[in-house]
Order: structure tokens, then sequence, then C-alpha cells
């Protein structure tokens, strides 16, 4: 089955500088790759996500970047704020597992000022 | 629109005990999901379901059961709580291969 590895489990970042996040898949057949964040006690929530056939997507001050021959996908986060601060999952959907997501295992995110 | 409504927010359970976790989504999505968080770590499927009446295993099915008999409902069962089982629940909802929407969460404990 698919397997999602996620770097680094930490990242500590000073406010305005940017923070990059990178995740590696295993299976070739997944084609859709999502960002999702998660603060403290809340629910995670989509931020960003691309598909197979598109090799960037940016929105804001968020961008995602997608090599599907070495299979990794990137997060890039620009002028970073505070609020920024949360833990971030990135996801592969296989072709198995009925277009279900398999999450990677997370970076915790801190933005200080 | 609620979106996904999962209920209780908290419960504690002592071992061997059995409860069932709420999961209702008014996005008239197909797609249901229940995945498990534990402490510090990410998310891990336990059943999906692509629609009414059809359901299957995640990556940790063991020790759960759920049933889906309506597009909205999808609870999560469990039978014999464990230790192990001591987590955060979430459901999440989604048309299928892209943005899931998840709930707010159970927080279990098994003591």
């Amino acid at each position: 089955g698919e397997n999602v590895e996620q770097h680094p489990s930490t990242l500590s970042v000073q406010e305005g500088d940017s923070a990059v996040i990178k995740c590696t898949y295993s299976d070739s057949a997944s084609n859709y790759f999502p960002w999702y964040k998660q603060e403290l006690g809340k629910r995670p929530q989509l931020i960003i996500d691309i598909r197979s056939n598109v090799g960037e997507k940016k929105d804001q001050r968020i961008a995602v970047t997608l090599n599907k021959t070495a299979k990794h996908f990137s997060l890039h986060i620009t002028e970073t704020q505070p609020e920024d601060s949360a833990v971030y999952f990135c996801a592969a959907t296989p072709g198995d597992y009925g277009q279900n997501f398999v999450f990677g295992p997370g970076t915790r995110l801190s933005v200080l000022p | 629109n609620a979106g996904v409504t999962q209920t209780p927010k908290f419960r504690i359970l002592k071992i061997g005990q059995s409860m069932t976790l709420q999961c209702a989504q008014d996005m008239n999505h197909n797609y249901m999901y229940w995945y498990r968080q534990d402490p510090g770590m990410g998310l891990k499927l336990i059943y999906y379901s692509v629609g009414a009446g059809i359901t299957d295993k995640g990556e940790v099915p063991n020790g759960y059961n759920v049933s889906r008999s309506t597009t909205e409902d999808f609870p999560l069962r469990l039978e014999l709580a464990a230790p192990s089982q001591t987590s955060v629940y979430f459901c999440a909802t989604g048309p299928g291969n892209t943005e899931a929407f998840f709930g707010q969460g159970t927080r279990l404990t098994v003591v």
C-alpha cells in the first residue's frame, strides 16, 4: 500500500522567513496530494492541493510543488506569520483504498516573533 | 449547513465497555471516512465508505465496526474497549479524490 513520509517533524522559523516541508510517497498511482493544517485542538483543514498533472500551484503565500518522477512534493510558505504556527500534514490518494487519503506523520511549525 | 457533526466530543470508557461514535454530514457527499489520531501523530484510516450500504477496511480496522445505512450517517462502533484505543477520532466526508471535510473530533480515553 501507499506510504507517505514527511520531513522535518518539527520546524522553527523567524517571522517573515520561509518554511519548506517535504513529503515522499511510494505508490506511483497516487494522483491527488492535499496539504492540511491543524491548529492545536482543532480539526484538520485543507490549505492547498495539487493533482498529478500539475507541477506547481500557488495561493498567496502558500505554494506546493510536485515531482512525479521522484515521487515527492513540497509545501512552501513565504513571509511566515505567527498564525502559521500549526501542524501540517501532507497526504496522497493511492489507486486502492477507494480514493482515500494516506497521511504523512505531520510537521509542527513554529513561527517565532 | 453544519458540515460534519460528531458526537460525543469527549468520552471516558472503562476497559471492556462498548460505545458508538456518531458522525453525520449534510454535504451530500458519497465518501465518508473514520480516522484516528494518536497524540503527536498523524491520521490513520480505520474504515471508509463510498456510499450507502458499502464499507471497507482502512489501515487500522481491528477493534472497530462501521455501518452506512444512509448517505448522511456513518457511525463507528467500538466493542470491548482497550487502552490502545485511546485517541482522537475524526470523521470526514468528501466527493472523492478531492478535499475531505473533517468533523470536530471525538476525544476518547479508555481507562
